[in-house]
């Protein structure tokens, strides 16, 4: 199956830092990629869809600001976390479809964010 | 939105019995229906999808069904063995939202030998 890797796999940060991830789709070209955030013991919620080439749109709730997406190749998607809270240490997980396989979803492995 | 709902929340059977996890949603235009295994830390792997044009799909111990008309499908585990122990989400894709999951809220599954 197609492929999704993350960058990097685990980060620590400081209060009031931002951090950068990347969602690189390895073999496949993907318009859109999605990215989630789940919470020790919960379930993966979806924060925002990253468009190529377009503005992303978050989910109700999901400050805009706090969480800057950028999608600037078919290929690549970031999303900053800035100025960083402890609340915001959670594991972050992106997503895409390979146009070429159907409706399966393809995750990348997660990243570990905690701020201290 | 969606609202997906999932039960139960932990499930623990004994080795060889079968499994089973039902979810409901919400959105009546939802149309693809896929089921994770995620194991701690690692990311959701896909165990098995379905589309709403059909009700039931196999593949080896694992099937899923799916009820349109009620908005339910479940998720049944024959012959269930240790590593199967994970957590498991089912998810719903948005109706009008290409790619745009709505999970449940997990199942501990735990398999005793």
């Amino acid at each position: 199956g197609a492929v999704v890797s993350q960058h990097p796999s685990w980060v620590i940060c400081k209060s009031g830092t931002s951090v950068k991830i990347e969602c690189r789709s390895l073999d496949f070209q993907a318009t859109t990629m999605f990215w989630y955030r789940q919470f020790p013991k919960q379930s993966l919620m979806l924060m925002a869809t990253s468009n190529e080439g377009s503005k992303a749109t978050y989910e109700q709730g999901v400050e805009k600001d706090k969480f800057l997406i950028n999608h600037a190749s078919l290929t690549l998607s970031t999303l900053t976390v800035t100025s960083a809270h402890p609340e915001d240490s959670s594991f972050y997980i992106c997503s895409a479809r390979d146009p070429r396989a159907g409706d399966e979803q393809y995750f990348g492995p997660g990243t570990r964010l905690t701020v201290t | 939105g969606e609202n997906v709902e999932q039960h139960p929340s932990t499930l623990s059977v004994q080795e060889g019995d079968s499994a089973v996890i039902k979810c409901t949603y919400s959105d009546s235009a939802s149309n693809y229906f896929p089921w994770y295994k995620q194991e701690l830390g690692k990311r959701p792997q896909l165990i098995i999808d379905i589309r709403s044009n059909v009700g039931e799909k196999k593949d080896q111990r694992i099937a899923v069904t799916l009820n349109k008309t009620a908005k339910h499908f479940s998720l049944h585990i024959t012959e269930t063995q240790p590593e199967d122990s994970a957590v498991y989400f089912c998810a719903a894709e948005r109706g009008t939202s290409y790619g745009k999951l709505t999970f449940g809220q997990g199942t501990i599954l735990t398999v005793h030998p």
